[in-house]
């Protein structure tokens, strides 16, 4: 089945600092997301992004398919920050199932 | 964004016990999922589910489990006999008939076995 890293698996950042998350899967995919969990264990959705770059507020994403990885951009972070950044990708085989990396845990101190 | 709800929020039971789990869909949605989480844990795949069938599972997803559009709302998932080791938080989620790609994810029930 597909693998799914991300790195590095723990951040700290003072407040303000910039970030990149790195999520590297092992095949070709139908879908890519990026999640936050926040403390109270939900699970947000900040972008769907099988390709390409979007861009919401502060936070930024580029996946390059054809070399199989994503990035997720945090800009001048701030406290509400903190949490578990998840990638999942999701691949059609007739059937549809979405695999999680192990997340990176970020905390941002003030 | 589009919001899922599911319920309970949080269910305490015993081991030994059978507990379902609920998702109430949006409107348009009809490729559901299961997911579970134990604590400090990945988020691991359970169950997929579109037209009243099973598409993918997991091996996690043993005959202990099962899932259902009981009355072509709800979205349950139903634990048999519930182990310790079922603890976990279950997160619902669903995607639309137009993108069956981008799934939209519940709050998550938290399931507590005693």
């Amino acid at each position: 089945g597909i693998q799914v890293e991300q790195s590095p698996p723990d951040l700290i950042l003072q407040e303000g600092a910039n970030s990149t998350l790195r999520c590297n899967f092992s095949d070709s995919v139908n879908n890519l997301q990026w999640f936050h969990q926040n403390p109270w264990g939900q699970l947000i959705n900040l972008f769907y992004i099988p390709s390409g770059t979007k861009q919401n507020g502060r936070l930024s994403a580029t996946t390059v398919a054809t070399e199989r990885y994503s990035l997720l951009y945090i800009s001048s972070s701030q406290t509400t920050d903190s949490g578990v950044y998840f990638c999942a990708v999701g691949r059609n085989t007739g059937g549809f199932k979405t695999i999680f990396g192990a997340g990176t845990r970020l905390f941002v101190k003030a | 964004e589009p919001e899922v709800t599911q319920t309970p929020s949080h269910q305490v039971t015993q081991m030994g016990q059978e507990v379902i789990l609920r998702c109430v869909p949006i409107s348009n949605h009809l490729y559901f999922y299961w997911y579970r989480q134990i604590l400090g844990q990945k988020v691991e795949f359970l169950v997929s589910f579109y037209n009243n069938e099973i598409s993918e599972k997991s091996e996690i997803f043993d005959d202990q489990f099962s899932v259902e559009r009981p009355d072509g709302s709800n979205f349950t998932l139903k634990i048999r006999s519930t182990k310790l080791e079922d603890s976990a938080m279950y997160f619902c989620a669903e995607a639309d008939l137009g993108d069956r790609y981008e799934q939209y994810f519940g709050p998550g029930t938290r399931l507590t076995v005693t």
